[in-house]
């Protein structure tokens, strides 16, 4: 069974890089998309971005210009870089496979169907 | 401003029906399909519904989904004191393209 591990630093100060990698175990990155997605706290869930294991990504518009989404497979990981970091990015991180894919009618489908257990991260001097 | 219209809350007693209502557009759900996500007090969200109507392995029959134009919801019957929790739509954007969600329906099992 495939298990995700967010894992990186849960403090980091405005203006600097806030980088995350996620581990993959029980199963091989390749041939999957995968994804990492915040929650501020109170708050609900925003998407940030994908990668495919072949190293194609996509960014959410409001985002695209601070992340940086890189996968390692020799590793099994993906990382999650987010630069320029304020306040408001604190949020729990997690990361997550995406299955994506059409319908026989043409209807796209992606969702997240594991999911890390999310690492909190705290901007702040 | 969430891209998926949910209501803040529901809530309902053990044993009756819940439906939770998700509204879009014809960029996310009025062209591509609809999922659900259950995030239970202090967890990472759990897919819940996929595909519009799809249960994941494991998930119980009392829950369903379905989809008609550019709105969603999701039910819940026999509803239990364990289904207290948050619970997200999301489908895919064409015009962000990007993931989007709704901003997630609290319900209180009274």
């Amino acid at each position: 069974q495939v298990q995700l591990q967010e894992s990186g630093p849960g403090l980091v100060k405005p203006s600097e890089t806030l980088s995350l990698t996620c581990t993959v175990s029980g199963g091989s990155i390749s041939s999957y998309y995968w994804s990492w997605i915040r929650q501020p706290p109170g708050k609900g869930l925003e998407w940030i971005g994908y990668i495919y294991y072949s190293g194609s990504t996509n960014y959410n518009p409001s985002l695209k210009s601070r992340v940086t989404i890189s996968v390692d497979t020799s590793k099994n990981q993906f990382s999650l870089k987010l630069s320029s970091v304020t306040a408001a990015d604190t949020a729990v991180y997690y990361c997550a496979r995406l299955k994506v894919g059409a319908t026989a009618t043409l209807y796209y489908y992606y969702y997240m169907d594991v999911w890390g257990k999310g690492t909190t991260v705290t901007v702040s001097s | 401003q969430s891209v998926l219209t949910q209501p803040p809350s529901a809530s309902g007693t053990p044993g009756q029906r819940v439906t939770i209502s998700c509204s879009g557009s014809s960029s996310n759900i009025g062209s591509n399909t609809v999922n659900w996500y259950q995030q239970l007090p202090g967890t990472a969200p759990k897919l819940l519904i996929y595909s519009n109507n799809q249960r994941p392995s494991g998930v119980p029959d009392r829950f369903s989904g379905s989809k008609s134009g550019t709105s969603a919801s999701l039910a819940i019957s026999g509803l239990q004191s364990e289904d207290e929790a948050d619970y997200y739509c999301a489908a895919w954007d064409d015009s962000l393209n990007a993931v989007v969600f709704g901003g997630g329906t609290k319900l209180t099992v009274l």
